[in-house]
Order: structure tokens, then sequence, then C-alpha cells
């Protein structure tokens, strides 16, 4: 199993360009999240996910959209980035009920310039 | 909105000191509270889960409690080494989501 695998793993934009990033899972899992990762902020959620087709806002979601078309994937897009949307943008999947046990995929460092 | 506060922000020690954290959360409601460390680099790593008052939860050197009705988790790490250099994070169950806390970075110094 490959477990939660994260397409590209780096990125550079130009401000205005839109780009999307592909989250896969091969453990069957129900529920998928989307998190932004910046210095001195921890991690913090943007959207996410509790079955195919659903998809909700975190505590981030402007500048972003997502879709979960299928299952084992849960696509982050930004349609126009920004430099404020430089980050390290990390998936995660869980079973239903279970969130407390997220398996994290390795990261996609974004830098919009 | 929920708060989950993480302190220090950072610390330093040297090896073969012990050292601990605290994570603070909303005390009403709670289901449960993770403890995750994080390498530069690479995803989380879970370390603990905690749901119950007065939870203990211990890895190698590493160990945590959990008071509920007073909303904070303490992580303890006992003969720090340089390997436990990383990110320690805490995060509060809420629903179908973890609300992460913004991480004590530690930094251990042969």
């Amino acid at each position: 199993n490959a477990g939660v695998t994260q397409t590209p793993k780096f990125r550079v934009l130009k401000t205005g360009q839109s780009m999307t990033l592909l989250c896969a899972q091969d453990m069957n899992h129900e529920y998928m999240y989307w998190y932004r990762q910046d210095p001195g902020m921890g991690l913090r959620l943007i959207h996410y996910s509790v079955g195919e087709g659903t998809t909700a806002k975190g505590e981030v979601p402007d500048g972003y959209n997502v879709s979960r078309l299928k299952k084992q994937n849960f696509l982050l897009g930004l349609e126009s980035a920004a430099p404020s949307q430089t980050s390290v943008y990390f998936c995660a999947s869980s079973y239903p009920g279970r969130a407390y046990e997220q398996y994290f995929g390795p990261g996609t460092r974004l830098t919009v310039t | 909105i929920l708060n989950v506060e993480q302190s220090p922000q950072s610390l330093h020690v040297q090896e073969g000191d012990s050292t601990n954290f605290t994570c603070s959360f909303p005390s009403s409601n709670f289901y449960a509270l993770h403890w995750y460390r994080w390498e530069t680099a690479k995803s989380p790593e879970a370390l603990f889960v905690m749901t119950l008052n007065g939870d203990e939860k211990k890895k190698g050197r590493i160990s945590a409690t959990l008071n509920t009705k007073e909303g904070y988790s303490y992580l303890y790490i006992k003969g720090s080494q340089p390997e436990d250099s990383a990110t320690y994070l805490c995060a509060f169950t809420r629903t179908d989501k973890l609300i992460f806390g913004t991480g004590t970075r530690l930094q251990v110094f042969p």
C-alpha cells in the first residue's frame, strides 16, 4: 500500500496562475483533508471531505476550491495564486468517525512569486 | 472558533535534559486529544491519542498526561536526545476534524 500520496512534491507559480494539487489514498478512507502549514501557525485545515461527492470548508478556505469526484482522490485547486498561498500543503485521510487517526501525505511545497 | 494553544513556542535544551510542553484546549465537549511529532520535510507522525481524563500514555522516553476538566495536556521527554529535535503538535478532535495547535519546536543540542 502506498498510503497517502501527493502530487506534485514541489511547485513554483507566478501570481495569478492556477494549479491543482492531487491527493490520493489507497486505504479506502471515507474522510480526506487538506491542510496548509506555515511557520508559527501549525497545521490549518483548508477544506475536508466526508465522502465521495461531498466537501466542506475548514478554517482557511478562501482562495481554494476542492473536489472529491472519486473516493480515493481529493483535489485542491488554486484558481488565481497569490503570494500569501506560499506554503506547504498536507493531505490526510481517515476512516469515518476516526478523525483522530489521520494518515498524512508527504506534503507539497508551493511557492508563489 | 476553537483555540488550541501550545507553549512554549520553541525550546532549546542540552542532550540529556528532560523537558515538557503544554497544550491547552477547550474543556467543553471534549472527545480526544492527540500529540504528533513532526520532523522537518516529513509528514506528522502520531504519538498519542488520549480520550479519558487522567489518561497517561508512554512511548519510550516520551510520555503524556491529560486533564480534560481543566483543558490541558503535558508532553514529557526524559533524557532528550538530538534525534528528538522536531516540532511537537497537539490537536483537539472536533466532530470530523482535528484542530491543531501551533506546535512547540524542540531543538536538542549534543
